[in-house]
């Protein structure tokens, strides 16, 4: 079966840092772009950016270029999402989706992660 | 607000054919495919509609999508009460550089 895992729930503090993870099964993972997803109450979806695992391309929204960095560990099938200083505007919820096709900007997002929630609070 | 527009809630009755629109620009949706989610409260979106009008495997042939010029459409036939969701459309958008959602549309099954 073809799934994305993602980590848990992160509750963290204004200035600290985190990482959460997608991990990847049932398929070939260097060879679908990985993206990620926020979803925050008011705002609706969110695109972040997306990775290409065989070779590491990475895209990022503008709106979030800078504010995080998007990597994978192919050894291990697994995408990641880290912040370096979170804020509380980083608050949220975060999938990661495989997507469909060689263009990352075609195709949908066929396989969703079930999401990890993130609080920022001091 | 949203680069898409999307009216914020639709309803219908069981049986009945529903539409919901996204309306967008040159940059995306005269440009790009649509795609269409369906999102429960509390799960992940689920891909519904891609490239405008192609259905994922698992996808019942209730759900159909279409586009014309800057605009998009989802169409559910045959209403059922499970259907009662969140719909949200996504494209690239060339000039944001970044891939655009529309603010979702609230189904309300009568």
């Amino acid at each position: 079966e073809v799934q994305l895992e993602q980590s848990a729930a992160e509750v963290k503090k204004p200035g600290e840092s985190l990482t959460i993870s997608c991990k990847a099964s049932g398929y070939a993972f260097s060879y679908y772009w990985i993206g990620w997803v926020r979803r925050m109450p008011v705002k609706g979806l969110e695109w972040v950016g997306v990775i290409f695992p065989d070779d590491s391309t990475i895209r990022y929204s503008p709106s979030f270029q800078g504010q995080v960095t998007i990597s994978v560990d192919k050894s291990i099938n697994t995408a990641y999402l880290k912040w370096n200083s979170l804020k509380a505007s980083d608050s949220g919820m975060y999938y990661c989706a495989r997507r469909i096709g060689a263009d990352f900007r075609r195709g949908g997002m066929d396989v969703w992660g079930q999401g990890t929630t993130v609080t920022v609070s001091s | 607000q949203s680069v898409l527009t999307q009216p914020p809630s639709a309803s219908g009755t069981p049986g009945q054919r529903v539409t919901i629109s996204c309306s967008g620009s040159s940059s995306n949706i005269g440009s790009h495919t649509v795609n269409w989610y369906q999102q429960f409260p509390a799960t992940a979106p689920k891909l519904l509609i891609y490239s405008n009008d192609q259905r994922p495997s698992g996808v019942p042939d209730r759900f159909s999508g279409s586009k014309s010029g800057t605009s998009a459409s989802l169409a559910i036939s045959g209403l059922q009460s499970e259907d009662e969701a969140d719909y949200y459309c996504a494209i690239w958008d060339d000039s944001l550089i970044r891939w655009v959602f529309g603010g979702g549309t609230k189904l309300t099954v009568l």
